[in-house]
């Protein structure tokens, strides 16, 4: 049984586009995250979200919009995509601030 | 401002020739430190959860410490099936975890 999904696992589209990530996790954790990973490989966090409240925004522009319809879904809406967007993104989950797990990612890639 | 460094960027052995990875934090206040391996293509994969200083957690091969500024990964005869990146993060006691840039590790045959 997969712990954390995301679909799709790759995305291409055209810049002003906008689009939507899917994440699930049936591991019934509170707490879920959306990373982005970029061609460096550096993870950073963008979205925490508690028990479907929203704890951290960090300093994402207002295009990214997650949404959080219960616990186990938190999903990610992107609009007027532009090329800087095109990167890894991972949706993550855990229990309180414990071991997060992660999922398979969503290669975004803007033309 | 909080920091998590990683070192060194890649880290290139033959099988069986121990080594460590290094991870230093500079934060406000440690909750934990964590130890993730990513492989091509995939997701990060826990590894290790550390505390507080002198605590050490092992598995198979690796062996990871803490003190109050640093953590290594101690990895022991490696064989190429450890070849991935290793991911240092640290949360501060909110719902953020701050990554490292992570180690590639190469294990040569």
């Amino acid at each position: 049984d997969t712990a954390v999904s995301q679909t799709p696992k790759y995305l291409v589209t055209q810049m002003g586009n906008d689009k939507s990530i899917k994440c699930e996790q049936n591991l019934g954790h509170d707490t879920m995250y959306w990373y982005k990973q970029d061609s460096k490989k550096f993870l950073k966090i963008m979205f925490s979200y508690n028990n479907k409240e929203l704890i951290i925004n960090e300093t994402v522009p207002n295009r990214f919009s997650p949404k959080s319809p219960d616990k186990a879904h938190l999903n990610l809406h992107i609009n007027s995509l532009e090329l800087g967007d095109s990167a890894v993104y991972f949706c993550a989950s855990s229990q309180d601030l414990d071991k997060q797990f992660f999922g398979p990612g969503t290669r975004l890639t803007v033309l | 401002e909080d920091q998590v460094t990683q070192s060194p960027e890649a880290l290139r052995l033959q099988e069986g020739e121990s080594s460590s990875l290094n991870c230093s934090y500079t934060v406000s206040g440690l909750r934990g430190l964590f130890w993730y391996r990513q492989d091509p293509g995939k997701g990060p994969e826990f590894l290790f959860t550390l505390y507080s200083a002198g605590e050490e957690k092992e598995k198979e091969r690796l062996k990871a410490t803490l003190t109050k500024k640093e953590s290594f990964l101690h990895i022991t005869a490696p064989k190429p099936e450890d070849s991935a990146t290793y991911l240092c993060a640290v949360n501060t006691g909110g719902f953020k975890t701050i990554f490292g840039a992570g180690t590639r590790l190469f294990v040569k045959a």
